[in-house]
């Protein structure tokens, strides 16, 4: 499987702030996606990064709040802005590979532990 | 949209029984089904996971069974170790170019030493 790295691994923020998470992955993969991980919780999307084009973003989640970007097939940044406590959690890059011809399997960076205090 | 529920939320079982995780699934057009472990403060890990054109596929210790008619899958652990407590993800994802896969809730497993 692909070799997926995040940067920060961990970041403590003040709010009204922003933080840009970026994915480094070291093959090339068409689909890449960002997702919210709170305490405890399950995985919950937030946008798949479209290379090329603006991303894909899920109820709840608008691209003022998370601007992605999506400038090659190896690389995607996701930053939260404005940020408040609700928006402490971990954020997980994922990418997905082809399995054959006929579906894809999906894997998850390290993730981004954010605090904002 | 789709819906994937897990139960139960927990489950503890002694070293060397099996454990036996469940999931539902709503959506008739879900065609692949991955089980994530994730260990606690790492990330989710691909540990299985099964097509809609298979019952059952095994992989050491571990397996996983899918009744479509029923719309349930469930993971299989047998003599389970203490490095198999975590947190178990399923997963449902309908077939399409930007289908997506929709996670349940997760259930915490022990195993008691």
């Amino acid at each position: 499987s692909a070799v997926i790295s995040q940067k920060p691994s961990r970041d403590i923020c003040q709010r009204g702030t922003s933080l840009t998470i970026q994915c480094q992955v070291d093959s090339q993969v068409t689909m890449m996606f960002w997702y919210r991980q709170q305490p405890g919780q399950s995985l919950t999307l937030i946008a798949t990064a479209n290379q090329g084009s603006e991303a894909t973003y899920e109820s709840g989640f608008v691209i003022d709040k998370f601007p992605i970007s999506r400038p090659n097939l190896t690389f995607s940044t996701l930053t939260v802005s404005n940020m408040s406590p609700e928006d402490s959690s971990i954020y997980l890059c994922s990418v997905g590979q082809p399995r054959g011809s006929s579906y894809n399997e999906q894997f998850f960076g390290p993730g981004t532990r954010l605090t904002v205090l | 949209g789709e819906n994937v529920e897990q139960h139960p939320s927990t489950l503890s079982v002694q070293e060397g029984d099996s454990a036996v995780i469940k999931c539902t699934y709503s959506d008739s057009a879900s065609n692949y089904f991955p089980w994530y472990k994730q260990e606690l403060g790492k990330r989710p890990q691909l540990i299985i996971d099964i097509r809609s054109n298979v019952g059952e596929k095994k992989d050491q210790r571990i397996a996983v069974t899918l009744n479509k008619t029923a719309k349930h899958f469930s993971l299989h652990i047998t003599e389970t170790q203490p490095e198999d407590s975590a947190v178990y993800f399923c997963a449902a994802r309908p077939t399409g170019a930007n289908s997506k896969l929709t996670f349940g809730k997760g259930i915490t497993l022990s195993v008691r030493p």
